[in-house]
């Protein structure tokens, strides 16, 4: 069955760096794009960008341009999510998702990760 | 402040029918049809539930149902059931995406 596997939680000190991994499984991993989403504590969601594991493209939601990174490795079929600069406000749950497309994203997303809770605390 | 409004919350009792509703503008669920609905219990992933405005995913319920008029988008679901109540989003998606604040579905 399609799934798709997060990293573990993470704890960081406000300034540093978090990098979230998300391996697929269970589908053709450059066929669809992966989307990445969070959820601050008791909020709704927010969408952060998409990428395209068939050609790298890449496209962010204004609120993270310039501090975030996605990358793919289609060797392993995992995507990851590299946050920079971190605030108490980047403490969430980062879930990645399925994006229908791999040529333009964002979409619909189907399934999700698991979720991985990001603290950030001094 | 959400760019896509939905009501905080809303309830019916098991077997009635209830609506929620997903307001944005022509830029997005107006003028696309553009629009996905995911269901979220506590403490887990959301769930894709429909996209398109109106298509459902192989596996889910024909007691959802989607539509759009103008600028708002509806979530309709028939038959209530206890395993209903969850938190749903709407989201639309164009160049961006965009989601709705979250609705509380409370089955009484």
């Amino acid at each position: 069955q399609v799934q798709l596997v997060q990293s573990g939680a993470e704890v960081k000190k406000p300034g540093a760096s978090v990098k979230v991994s998300c391996k697929a499984s269970g589908y053709t991993f450059t066929s669809y794009g992966i989307s990445w989403v969070r959820q601050a504590p008791g909020q709704g969601l927010e969408w952060m960008g998409w990428i395209s594991p068939y050609n790298g493209k890449t496209n962010f939601a204004q609120n993270f341009q310039g501090r975030v990174t996605m990358t793919t490795d289609t060797s392993t079929s995992t995507a990851y999510m590299d946050l920079r600069s971190l605030t108490s406000d980047d403490t969430a749950v980062y879930y990645c998702a399925r994006d229908k497309s791999s040529l333009w994203g964002g979409n619909w997303f189907d399934p999700w990760g698991q979720g991985t809770l990001v603290t950030v605390s001094s | 402040q959400s760019a896509l409004t939905q009501p905080a919350s809303v309830s019916g009792s098991p077997g009635q029918s209830i609506t929620i509703s997903c307001t944005g503008t022509s830029s997005d669920v107006g003028g696309y049809n553009s629009v996905s609905w995911y269901q979220q219990h506590p403490g887990k992933a959301p769930k894709l539930m429909i996209y398109d405005v109106s298509d459902r995913p192989s596996g889910v319920s024909n007691r959802f149902s989607g539509s759009k008029s103008g600028d708002t988008a509806s979530l309709t679901i028939s038959g209530l059931q206890a395993e209903d109540e969850a938190d749903y989003y709407c989201s639309s998606y164009t160049n961006r995406v965009l989601f709705g604040g979250g609705t509380k579905l409370t089955v009484l």
